[in-house]
């Protein structure tokens, strides 16, 4: 069974400048998940889709930061512009349906310079 | 959501039992406790989840005391494959272990020795 897909796996750009990330769950997976995860700490959750609503998006910078799942299959993550401090990985995750066991996948590594 | 505390760093050596215990003293009725484990440059995985008791898979064990303030993850037998960031988590879910509303802390870094 093929994991979550994310790409790029790196990333490094100039603070003020966009960048998009793309997640594509597991075949089927209603819920997907996108978690920050800055170097030393846990992964923090942004925004969590069912299907393609938004489920929850409380912790979501909504003045730089935004998602979207078109079509309640893949999805893509914006940061416009970026800062120093958005620098770290980007993981995405996907599970068959809410309350059910989460899949992720390798991350995208952000660096803003 | 009821928050954990773990320690911050473990270590052991090869074909020794280790026990991680996590603190979660604001557990709600509904809240399971889920486990974690992070190898650096992957995203995390799910281990195992409990509610009460004990609950053991292929993987690991998890001892769950009957007020469920705290929680203990038990891997047999490590080896040094084991080494990685293991995550204690608490929240309302189903039977499975999904993500939803987690809060992931900054977890407990088991190292294992020859």
């Amino acid at each position: 069974e093929a994991g979550v897909a994310q790409s790029p796996r790196y990333k490094i750009i100039e603070k003020r400048q966009s960048v998009a990330f793309w997640c594509n769950p597991i075949s089927g997976h209603a819920t997907l998940y996108w978690y920050q995860q800055i170097l030393g700490q846990g992964p923090k959750l942004l925004i969590q889709f069912q299907n393609n609503g938004v489920v929850d998006d409380s912790q979501l910078p909504k003045d730089r930061f935004s998602a979207e799942r078109l079509k309640g299959v893949d999805s893509t993550l914006k940061i416009q512009p970026a800062k120093l401090e958005d620098s770290a990985v980007y993981l995405c995750a996907s599970s068959l349906r809410v309350n059910t066991e989460a899949f992720f996948g390798q991350g995208t590594r952000l660096t803003v310079v | 959501l009821a928050k954990t505390t773990q320690p911050i760093s473990m270590d052991s050596y090869e074909g020794q039992e280790v026990n991680i215990t996590c603190s979660h003293n604001n557990i709600a009725t509904n809240d399971y406790i889920t486990w974690y484990q992070q190898f650096p440059s992957q995203g995390p995985r799910f281990i195992i989840q409990g509610y009460k008791t004990k609950v053991t898979n292929e993987v690991a064990s998890l001892f769950i005391p009957a007020d469920r303030k705290s929680s203990t993850l038990s891997l047999p037998r490590v080896s040094l494959s084991d080494t990685a960031v293991y995550y204690c988590l608490v929240g309302e879910r189903g039977s499975g272990g999904g993500a939803d509303g987690l809060t992931f802390g900054k977890g407990t870094h088991l190292i294992i020795q020859p």
